[in-house]
């Protein structure tokens, strides 16, 4: 079975670095046919999207959050990672981390449980 | 960037009853890149239908989806107590979107 496990620090001050570590097991991120994606939820709303990494290193990010993005992805160690910098109490949120599935016509089959990050001031 | 709406904002039903959620994308979604999810308070969304009308592993048949192009919908023929939750769709055009989401709850 596939597992998705966030981690990170859940407080975050208000301009620095949020940094993010997605580990995967049951799954191997250099799989082809697959893409990792970062994916949050503002309390009480609804989804947005972050961005995606192939296990290549090829990315693509949600324009909105394009310049302050980035997703390394480290295969020897079965993780992925997200890195939003310049962060605001607008980025307070639950992230996910999430496996998509070109086979399954770019949907997201595999979810982590999320993790709230707040940003404070 | 491909918006998707959803509708209604939100469906109070009983169980038993059946359920049609519509979610209407501002341009054409190509090839059918169109999947819908379930949350439930506290958990993670769960892939419910992909390529507009495949279910995903494990889900019942109670489910199904339809649609093409601009207009998609997800219907529960009828629905079961574990149902009550809210819905969201999700479109692949070069990014990924989703719509606001709808809420059934119960009646």
């Amino acid at each position: 079975q596939v597992q998705l496990q966030e981690s990170g620090p859940g407080l975050v001050k208000s301009s620095q670095t949020l940094s993010l570590t997605c580990t995967v097991s049951g799954a191997s991120i250099s799989s082809g046919g697959y893409f990792w994606n970062w994916i949050r939820q503002h309390p009480g709303k609804g989804l947005e999207w972050i961005g995606y990494i192939f296990y290549t290193g090829s990315t693509n990010y949600n324009p909105s959050l394009k310049s302050r993005l980035t997703m390394p992805v480290d295969t020897s160690k079965n993780q992925f990672s997200l890195k939003l910098t310049s962060v605001t109490a607008a980025d307070t949120a639950v992230y996910y981390c999430a496996r998509g599935s070109w086979t399954q016509l770019w949907s997201i089959d595999f979810w982590g449980q999320g993790t709230l990050v707040t940003v404070s001031s | 960037e491909i918006v998707l709406t959803q509708s209604p904002g939100t469906l109070s039903l009983s169980p038993g009853e059946r359920a049609a959620l519509s979610c209407r994308a501002s341009q054409s979604i190509t090839n059918s890149y169109l999947a819908w999810y379930q949350q439930k308070p506290g958990q993670a969304p769960r892939l419910l239908i992909y390529g507009a009308s495949s279910r995903a592993t494990d889900i019942p048949d109670r489910f199904s989806g339809s649609g093409s192009g601009t207009d998609f919908t997800l219907t529960i023929s009828r629905l079961e107590p574990e149902d009550f939750a809210v819905y969201f769709c999700q479109q692949y055009g070069g990014s990924l979107t989703f719509g606001g989401g709808t809420k059934v709850e119960i009646k």
